[in-house]
């Protein structure tokens, strides 16, 4: 199993370009996660997804929307990218609830110049 | 709102010594905590979960106890390795369903030979 991978890796991008991150996992999870992680922020919950089918904003959801395309895939698009979105993003799943554990993407990492 | 606290200097130690890690936290009381650990350009991994009514768990060289009086977990990697340098984090789950975790900055550990 691949576990959870993500697409692009780096990615440079000028204000007000958009984007979209990709994030698919291969162990059957319903539940999935978009986070951000800033020094001396730690990481902070973008969107989740409990299930196929719906989303729910984390603490952090401006600037961003999420589509679960079905139970593997779950996508992260900048509209109208900002200097403040130059982050890293991890993309997470789980099977959700209690004792499940997440479990982590290599991350994307973007400049916004 | 709910603020974890960790160690926020690097941790230094010799290898074979015992590593501990704290993690603190206020207001609410989590029904569950977990550790993680993340290497350098790495998603986290999981590594312990605790739940509220439990005072410890162990998992080989690992032990974390939590003490919900005093708000604290503590996290110990016993004969330590330069293998386990890395940053650990603390995550807080306070809903119990592992869906909106709180993170902690973590701690950064260096195990020298």
């Amino acid at each position: 199993n691949a576990g959870v991978t993500q697409t692009p890796k780096f990615q440079v991008l000028k204000t007000g370009q958009s984007m979209t991150l990709q994030c698919a996992q291969d162990m059957n999870h319903n539940s999935m996660y978009w986070y951000r992680q800033d020094p001396g922020m730690g990481l902070r919950l973008i969107y989740y997804s409990a299930s196929e089918g719906t989303t729910d904003k984390g603490e952090v959801p401006n600037g961003y929307n999420v589509s679960r395309l079905n139970k593997r895939e779950f996508s992260l698009r900048l509209e109208s990218a900002a200097p403040s979105q130059t982050s890293v993003y991890f993309c997470a799943s789980n099977v959700a609830g209690a004792q499940e554990t997440q479990y982590f993407g290599p991350g994307t990492r973007l400049l916004v110049l | 709102s709910q603020k974890i606290e960790q160690n926020s200097e690097a941790l230094n130690i010799q290898e074979g010594k015992t590593a501990t890690l704290t993690c603190n936290y206020t207001n609410y009381s989590p029904a569950y905590l977990q550790w993680y650990r993340q290497d350098p350009g790495r998603g986290p991994v999981f590594l312990l979960l605790i739940r509220e009514n439990e005072k410890e768990k162990r998992k080989e060289r690992l032990k974390v106890t939590f003490d919900t009086t005093l708000k604290q977990s503590l996290f110990h990697i016993t004969a330590s390795q330069p293998a386990d340098s890395a940053t650990y984090l603390c995550a807080l789950d306070i809903d119990g369903n592992n869906r909106k975790l709180i993170w902690g900055l973590g701690t950064s550990l260096a195990v020298n030979p």
